[in-house]
Order: C-alpha cells, then structure tokens, then sequence
C-alpha cells in the first residue's frame, strides 16, 4: 500500500534551534495537510496546499513557522527559533478530493 | 464555529461486549464525517466516510452511523485489536479541511 512518509520521527533539539520536518506524499495526491497533536489540543490543522499551493495556513504561528512545497513529491515544515511549547507530534496527511491519508509523524521534543 | 465533540474519552470493554461511541458535531453544512482509527505511535488510518443522514457504512466488527447531529461507531463482539484511539472529523462543504475530535480511547480486555 502507498503510504505517506516522514521524516525524521523523532527529534529532540534545544530551545531556540531551526527544526526542519519533511514530508513526501502519496504519488498522485494533490493535496497535503500539515497538523499538529497534542493531548490538550488533539489534532489541529497549521497549513494544507493543493497542487502546490497553499491555500490555508491560518492554523500556524506566522512568526516562527514556514511551510513549503517545493515540488510534488517533498512538503516541509520549518520553526525556526523553536520553543518549550512547540513540542508535539507532528502530522503530514495527502489526498486527492478525500480521505486524507496520514503518515506516522514527527515526534518533537524542544529542551 | 465548528466543532466535533466525542464521548466517551476512554472506554473499556471485555471481548465480545458491544459498545458505541459517539460524535456529535456543529459543522455548518457538512460535506463528510469521517472516522480514523489510531495506534501509538501511528498516523491515524482511514475507516470510513459517510456523507448524509441515514448512511451506514461497515467493515469487520465495525459499523459506523449518521444522523443530522451525530454519528456513532457500533462495535460488535470487539476483540484486544480492536484496542486504538478512535477519532471523528468532519468537513465543511466547499472546503477539504478536516475538524478533528479529541478520539475515544478503547480498551478492549481478553
């Protein structure tokens, strides 16, 4: 079965340091969502884009956090400086019209 | 603003003894309600959809439900895999973003 993959799984950083999260999507998927879980807050949506595109990143603190598709098969998320707070796991999800499928996440660890 | 609310948090079971969970939502015209299905340390897998009132969907030991307010995830003579978080999401017409509930967290002892 296609699956969505991410990268890394798991990280563990320093307050303050650039951390990068990457995502490929299922080959075909036009979209992709990028949501953050936490036990607090469950799963919130940051940004998604089609064909590319974002379309919605209200979900996102704009100050220290950037998404980008920079080809079809390649999404990232960046915080940069990162703080306490921004631990969580993290989601990328593809689709084409729906279901979203959801890779396995980014475990994020801000010391 | 929209919102998905499931219950209940947590629910034990043992095996073979049926149970529901529900997901009441306030999606302002709602396109699809979707339920997932999540391990630790996993993504969240697809289920089912279900697009109006009345719909049924089933798959194994699952049936999920829709009702104009609410839907609900039947399972029948669970089993210890059957074990997982169970989230609910719906989304807006128009729109492909998903508004997720906090899950129901099922145990189901052997």
């Amino acid at each position: 079965d296609a699956r969505v993959t991410q990268t890394p799984r798991h990280k563990v950083t320093e307050m303050g340091q650039e951390v990068t999260m990457r995502c490929q999507p299922i080959l075909g998927h036009n979209t992709v969502f990028w949501y953050r879980q936490t036990m607090m807050q469950g799963l919130e949506l940051l940004a998604y884009f089609r064909n590319r595109a974002p379309l919605d990143d209200s979900g996102m603190p704009k100050d220290r956090f950037s998404a980008e598709m920079p080809d079809a098969t390649l999404a990232t998320l960046k915080i940069q400086p990162s703080e306490p707070r921004d631990s969580a796991v993290y989601f990328c999800a593809s689709g084409f019209t729906q279901p979203q499928h959801f890779g396995d996440g980014t475990r994020l660890s801000i010391l | 603003e929209d919102q998905v609310t499931q219950s209940p948090e947590a629910l034990r079971l043992q095996e073979g003894e049926s149970s529901s969970l529900n997901c009441s939502y306030t999606v302002s015209g709602l396109r699809g309600l979707f339920w997932y299905r999540q391990d630790p340390g996993k993504g969240p897998e697809f289920l089912f959809t279900l697009y109006s009132a009345g719909e049924e969907k089933e798959k194994e030991r699952l049936k999920a439900t829709l009702t104009k307010k609410e839907s609900f995830l039947h399972i029948t003579a669970p089993k210890p895999e059957d074990s997982a978080t169970y989230l609910c999401a719906g989304s807006q017409g128009g729109s492909e973003k998903l508004v997720f509930g906090k899950g129901t967290k099922l145990t189901v002892n052997p």
